[in-house]
């Protein structure tokens, strides 16, 4: 049974700081995904990271994928408020891939503190 | 613009009242698939579907049943609902291509008394 594990589940950070999430998955994939969700809201896509060693970067965030040791960290640059969300990975262990058996982790809430 | 839709956003039934999710998308996904989402717990998989009249159990599926007789539609059938199906259900869409993510609908709050 594939298991995916985020750490840590509560976050809370200053304004400016930095910090890594981390996300630990128990089979071999070569996909992961991070996605974010606000409050009320759906689950929106930030990165799709594809092969070993991918890197993706938009704006403040940086996420990364080592499939041999089958982490994945998706790290926070100078944080700002509205960054504040709950933070998932999700793995698809199909060989077909295609996003269409997501395993997610617990989740990351972050709150980012003036 | 490219979208999963699900009907009802929220919704309150009894015990054993059968009730039916909608989810459509319009981006011609070959996937589509439904989770509920619970806290503590992220997102689990109920069932999902990789074309038109085949589908497939999740790591959740008691309770649920679900149909693909068109490309655009996934509904989600609760036949006799009971409490611990009380959850948050998403529906989610995604390409053959497997460069892209899956698409999540806006949600079902579902509250069974």
């Amino acid at each position: 049974e594939l298991k995916v594990e985020q750490n840590p589940l509560f976050l809370s950070m200053q304004e400016g700081k930095n910090y890594t999430i981390y996300c630990n998955y128990s089979t071999t994939s070569d996909r992961l995904y991070w996605y974010r969700q606000d409050p009320g809201k759906s689950l929106e896509s930030l990165f799709v990271l594809l092969s070993n060693g991918a890197v993706k970067q938009e704006g403040r965030l940086m996420a990364s994928l080592d499939t041999k040791a089958r982490l994945s960290t998706l790290h926070i640059t100078a944080a700002v408020h509205d960054l504040s969300a709950t933070y998932f990975c999700a793995v698809d262990p199909s060989l077909s891939g295609s996003a269409r058996q997501l395993t997610f982790g617990s989740g990351t809430q972050l709150t980012v503190l003036p | 613009e490219a979208q999963v839709t699900q009907n009802p956003r929220y919704l309150i039934t009894v015990t054993g009242k059968k009730l039916t999710v909608t989810c459509s998308q319009n981006m011609n996904h070959e996937y589509m698939s439904w989770y509920r989402q619970d806290p503590g717990l992220g997102l689990r998989q109920i069932y999902y579907s990789m074309n038109v009249e085949v589908t497939d159990k999740g790591d959740v599926p008691e309770g649920y049943k679900v149909s693909r007789k068109e490309k655009r539609n996934f509904p989600l059938i609760l036949e006799s609902p009971s409490p611990n199906q009380t959850s948050l259900y998403f529906c989610a869409s995604s390409s053959w291509d497997s460069v892209t993510e899956a698409f999540f609908g806006q949600g079902t709050r579902l509250t069974v008394v």
